[in-house]
């Protein structure tokens, strides 16, 4: 079954609002991870959480593993920010990361 | 930070020839996986490798495909034969520790005619 399940599939927004991604997991994680991949299809890390907040400019991600979410919080988002964001969990149990199926941001001047 | 580097960033090939995908991890990384995914769809794990040898693949990584890193060289990816259903971007990424944060490449977008 689906292990890492993203909100919303996709956002709309002006310049300058804010935006909160979600991203819910149904079994216990080893490491969180948040990626930004560009229209042209690169990735991008953004954020290895596995616990508690971490901040890196205008970004925010927040994992609480009890409550098997992991949020990401964009501020004043930009143009530039348009893209498709995903996270990204690796389970205890095995090597390999499961991808959730991405929020598309569109960020409209 | 740590950069995982990937060649070619594009390839064309026609359906049933051979490709190989290089991908050139962080220098002291033991563990290196690839992932791939089609366009508009979930990436999903492929293959993941250490020590010389494949430790976990998943469903997706056919007979066709088969993964080396010779003499600590490039970590790389060859599909043969080609067919149009392997048409994706693939990504590389290495760790240092099994446990540890993979770092990516930033894909090689691969279109088999």
């Amino acid at each position: 079954g689906q292990q890492v399940q993203q909100s919303p599939a996709s956002l709309v927004l002006q310049e300058g609002e804010n935006a909160e991604l979600q991203c819910n997991f149904s079994t216990s994680l080893n490491s969180m991870q948040w990626f930004y991949q560009r229209p042209g299809g690169s990735l991008v890390s953004l954020f290895y959480n596995p616990s508690g907040t971490k901040h890196s400019g205008r970004l925010t991600s927040t994992t609480v593993i009890k409550e098997r979410r992991s949020s990401l919080h964009i501020s004043s988002s930009q143009t530039t920010d348009s893209g498709t964001y995903l996270c990204a969990l690796k389970l205890n149990s095995n090597n390999r990361i499961f991808f959730g199926d991405g929020t598309q941001l569109v960020v409209k001047p | 930070g740590p950069k995982v580097l990937q060649i070619p960033s594009h390839q064309i090939i026609d359906m049933g020839q051979m490709v190989t995908l290089n991908c050139d991890p962080v220098s002291n990384h033991l563990y290196f996986y690839w992932y791939k995914q089609i366009l508009g769809q979930q990436m999903e794990f492929l293959v993941n490798f250490y020590n010389g040898k494949v430790m976990e693949k998943s469903k997706l990584f056919k007979d066709q495909f088969s993964v080396e890193r010779p003499d600590g060289s490039y970590f790389t990816l060859k599909i043969q034969p080609t067919a149009l259903e392997d048409s994706a971007v693939y990504f590389c990424a290495s760790s240092f520790d099994r446990g540890d944060t993979q770092y990516f490449g930033p894909g090689t977008r691969l279109l088999v005619l």
